[in-house]
């Protein structure tokens, strides 16, 4: 089975630029989840989906991150514009929400953004 | 506020040396919890879930104490390779998230 994918690996901006990461979710996920991590610090969680819809997105800083999930299986993430304080990578997770595994979170390789 | 608490370490642990590590937790009403490691420049990989009061998977123990909130994850025999860092995970029962621990960093030595 694929496991979660995610485009690209690293990524290289200056601030004030915009950037794009993409996730592929493994197959049949319903909840897809995009998450933030800073060295030494778990994964902050910035939003989170079920099919096409939006669960939460209390943490998406608004006003410069946007995420769609159009057709209800891949998605992607937004920064425009970015700060030097997005540098972080960018977990892109999924879950099946059925069956006795139904919380078990599954990670992509995640992106790893440095904004200079 | 929801939280989910871990010792950073480092602990340094000679190889073939049992260790034990927390992850405390503040929710009562949190029925999943997960171990997750981490390695450097990687992403989060499951390492074991609890669903009741314990599990086990060779030389990993995780076990749930309801009554003090925490779980904990017991690694026995230690190798070289089990050097990363642990993440602890609580669900979130009512919209499917998980609360994250900070990690605690192992590191074992030979």
């Amino acid at each position: 089975e694929a496991g979660v994918a995610q485009s690209p690996r690293y990524k290289i901006i200056e601030k004030r630029q915009s950037v794009a990461f993409w996730c592929n979710p493994i197959s049949g996920h319903a909840t897809l989840y995009w998450y933030q991590q800073i060295l030494g610090q778990g994964p902050k969680l910035l939003i989170q989906f079920q099919n096409n819809g939006v669960v939460d997105d209390s943490q998406l800083p608004k006003d410069r991150f946007s995420a769609e999930r159009l057709k209800g299986v891949d998605s992607t993430l937004k920064i425009q514009p970015a700060k030097l304080e997005d540098s972080a990578v960018y977990l892109c997770a999924s879950s099946s929400r059925t069956g006795p595994s139904y919380n078990e979170q599954f990670f992509g390789p995640g992106t790893r953004l440095t904004v200079l | 506020r929801k939280e989910v608490e871990q010792d950073p370490g480092p602990f340094n642990v000679p190889e073939g040396a049992t260790v034990a590590f927390n992850c405390t937790y503040s929710n009562s009403a949190s029925q999943s919890f997960f171990w997750y490691r981490q390695d450097c420049r990687k992403e989060p990989k499951l390492l074991m879930s609890v669903y009741s009061s314990g599990n086990e998977d060779g030389r990993f123990t995780a076990q749930l104490n309801r009554a003090s909130q925490y779980i904990s994850l017991l690694i026995r025999d230690s190798k070289l390779s089990d050097s990363a860092t642990y993440l602890c995970a609580v669900n979130e029962e009512s919209n499917y998230q998980l609360i994250w621990g900070a990690g605690t960093k192992l590191i074992i030595k030979p």
